[in-house]
């Protein structure tokens, strides 16, 4: 079993909807959590941390379930230039990151 | 501010050849890192500088993999000799620290293919 889960998609959406991602961990030790981007053929790039009082930064917010080793990403109002890859990432204590395989987001016009 | 710079961009060799990636960090990082992206997975980390010192390279395959960093600040990773299954895009990132809030930046990657 991977240490972090993510379903690879792809989610193809309309532009203004809302989508979800989820992620799963199965290090319980795990203590830092985010969310990466990554454009097609090019470097991660950072997204957001997720904390457990969730966070929001315009229209993404993460969220963080410790009980549950679950991590969520929401997009509202989908915009074209969000199409890429969101790579779910967890860290232990040598900020060693622990990337998921990724979740493809298409965004249709 | 100028980002982490890799070279070459991409490299076609072939099985059993060598090759050697360089990295720059970001002026002032002191932790470096090597990744392996493979096609439909997430980067995986290979090996993890703190100045000139190693913190972590249980993931590098060392009969094959070495990776150094003189001086504490450009790196190289090598591949001797390279398998098929190499084949795959080596991420370097840098951080200023490695404490759990320290964001890592990634350059842009090299993108190896081993036939």
């Amino acid at each position: 079993r991977k240490e972090v889960e993510q379903d690879p998609g792809p989610f193809n959406v309309p532009e203004g909807a809302t989508v979800a991602f989820n992620c799963t961990y199965s290090n319980s030790a795990s203590q830092s959590f985010f969310w990466y981007r990554q454009d097609c053929r090019k470097e991660p790039k950072l997204l957001m941390s997720v904390y457990s009082s969730g966070n929001e930064d315009g229209r993404f917010t993460a969220q963080l379930n410790r009980a549950s080793q679950y991590i969520s990403l929401l997009i509202r109002d989908s915009k074209l230039s969000d199409s890429a890859t969101y790579l779910c990432v967890v860290t232990r204590s040598t900020y060693k990151l622990i990337f998921g395989t990724g979740t493809l987001l298409a965004v249709q016009p | 501010e100028a980002g982490v710079a890799q070279s070459p961009r991409y490299k076609i060799i072939e099985k059993r050849q060598s090759v050697a990636f360089w990295c720059n960090p970001i002026s002032g990082h002191a932790t470096l890192y090597w990744y392996q992206q493979i096609l439909g997975q997430g980067p995986k980390l290979l090996i993890q500088f703190q100045n000139n010192g190693v913190v972590d390279d249980s993931q590098l395959p060392k009969d094959r993999f070495s990776a150094e960093r003189l001086k504490g600040v450009d790196s190289t990773l090598k591949i001797q000799p390279a398998k098929l299954e190499d084949s795959a895009v080596y991420l370097c990132a840098s951080s200023l620290v490695t404490s759990q809030g320290g964001e890592q930046f990634f350059g842009p990657g090299t993108r190896l293919t081993v036939l």
